[in-house]
């Protein structure tokens, strides 16, 4: 069974960094592209950041968190990570931890999701 | 980026209606669409897959249609468990992007 389990979450206050981590299991990690998808309270969902399988080495980002937010993985530990900087007060979300559907690159359906983890930016 | 155009933006039906729900990609995405459920307080479950896939285990009355830029959602016959708002994603591309979300709820 794929297991997605996010962590880290909490409040900050603006200009402040967190980081994430999403523990994995149930799956070949390294196979994976992996993802990070937010939702903002009573919003839509937005896509935050992607990172290639340990193949490849690219990583992807929406242009609102560009220079500022940045997707890691270690193999080793079958672990995601999205590291926060300069948080403002609109990254306040539920951040998920996303898997898509097959390992074949550019697959961007995601059908394993974590319970999310909630970043709360204020002062 | 390719912006994404859900309508409409709530529907209530009765149990048994069909319900269509459309999204609309500024541009050209092929069949790279994907439509996910989200029911209150859960996370959301990927229903349909290439514009037209049902993902394993979703019930047969959903449904998915469309090529470029026009896609829709069915629902054939509406239950209650399908109470919940329903979104678009395009794949063909990065930025990844969604659309604003259909809530579906009984009348």
């Amino acid at each position: 069974e794929v297991q997605l389990l996010e962590s880290g979450g909490g409040l900050a206050q603006p200009g402040e960094s967190l980081r994430l981590s999403c523990e994995t299991s149930g799956f070949t990690f390294n196979t994976y592209a992996m993802s990070w998808v937010r939702q903002a309270p009573g919003k839509g969902l937005e896509w935050v950041s992607a990172i290639d399988n340990t193949d490849g080495h690219g990583t992807h980002y929406a242009d609102s968190v560009k220079g500022r937010f940045t997707i890691s993985r270690d193999g080793f530990r079958n672990t995601l990570y999205l590291q926060m900087d300069s948080l403002r007060v609109d990254d306040t979300a539920v951040y998920y931890c996303v898997r898509p559907r097959s390992s074949v690159p550019y697959t961007r359906y995601f059908d394993s999701w974590g319970q999310g983890t909630l970043v709360t930016v204020s002062s | 980026d390719i912006r994404m155009t859900q309508s409409p933006s709530s529907v209530s039906a009765s149990v048994g209606d069909r319900v269509r729900i459309t999204c609309r990609a500024s541009q050209d995405i092929s069949s790279s669409l994907g439509w996910y459920q989200q029911k209150a307080g859960k996370v959301p479950t990927l229903v349909i897959y290439s514009a037209s896939s049902l993902e394993s285990g979703v019930p047969s009355r959903f449904s998915g249609s469309g090529s470029g830029t026009y896609f829709t959602l069915t629902i054939s016959s509406l239950q209650a468990e399908d109470v919940a708002t329903y979104y678009c994603q395009q794949a063909n591309s990065l930025p990844l992007t969604f659309g604003g979300g259909t809530k579906v709820e009984i009348k």
